[in-house]
């Protein structure tokens, strides 16, 4: 049972440039979520799945895209890097447990744009 | 808009020398209050999650408080393999997957 794993783990990228995160879970959850964490920001959603073939907008959706084509895998998109997407990126999925869903975390992807 | 604050940004302490995190908090209907670690170049790991005003949750040395405004995560004698950085977040809402939203956490140091 591997949990959360995130694919690469590191990426140095050029302004323009594009590229996938991808994010898969053995966990079989329902919900799956994209954060970016920069230093004295936090965490902030990007963007986040409630099932196969949904996505909705988080906090900081601006220059990505997200796909859900299947449960397990949530692939994040980055069309047109910029230096401002420079961040480390976790993905984390969740079941509904009734009353709330605890979220767990992949071991991140670092992404530097140049 | 919900809001998270937590305090002190960074706090060093010797093994064996207790002390308190403080995570303050604003939100409308929250459904739970969750403590995340994160090691370095790790993703954070959860620890606990609280419901409601006056519920507490323990683990080894850790233990998490929890009021309408504020949270309190007690470190009881911290050992060097607890220093991390500890994550705060709430989850508001009356939706299933809705967004946590984290403060900026605590950075601990237990030294030897």
């Amino acid at each position: 049972n591997a949990g959360v794993t995130q694919t690469p783990k590191f990426r140095v990228l050029k302004t323009g440039q594009s590229m996938t995160l991808l994010c898969a879970q053995d966990m079989n959850h329902e919900y799956m979520y994209w954060y970016r964490q920069d230093p004295g920001m936090g965490l902030r959603l990007i963007h986040y799945s409630v099932g196969e073939g949904t996505t909705a907008k988080g906090e900081v959706p601006d220059g990505y895209n997200v796909s859900r084509l299947k449960k397990q895998n949530f692939l994040l998109g980055l069309e047109s890097a910029a230096p401002s997407q420079t961040s480390v990126y976790f993905c984390a999925s969740s079941y509904w447990a009734g009353n709330t869903d605890t979220q767990y975390f992949g071991p991140g992807t670092r992404l530097t744009v140049l | 808009e919900d809001q998270v604050t937590q305090s002190p940004e960074a706090l060093r302490l010797q093994e064996g020398e207790s002390s308190s995190l403080n995570c303050s908090y604003t939100v409308s209907g929250l459904r739970g209050l969750f403590w995340y670690r994160q090691d370095p170049g790790k993703g954070p790991e959860f620890l606990f999650t609280l419901y409601s005003a006056g519920e507490e949750k323990e683990k080894e040395r850790l233990k998490a408080t929890l009021t309408k405004k504020e949270s309190f995560l007690h470190i009881t004698a911290p050992k060097p393999e607890d220093s991390a950085t500890y994550l705060c977040a709430v989850q508001a809402g009356e939706t299933s997957g809705s967004r946590l939203t984290f403060g900026e956490g605590t950075q601990l140091t237990v030294n030897p």
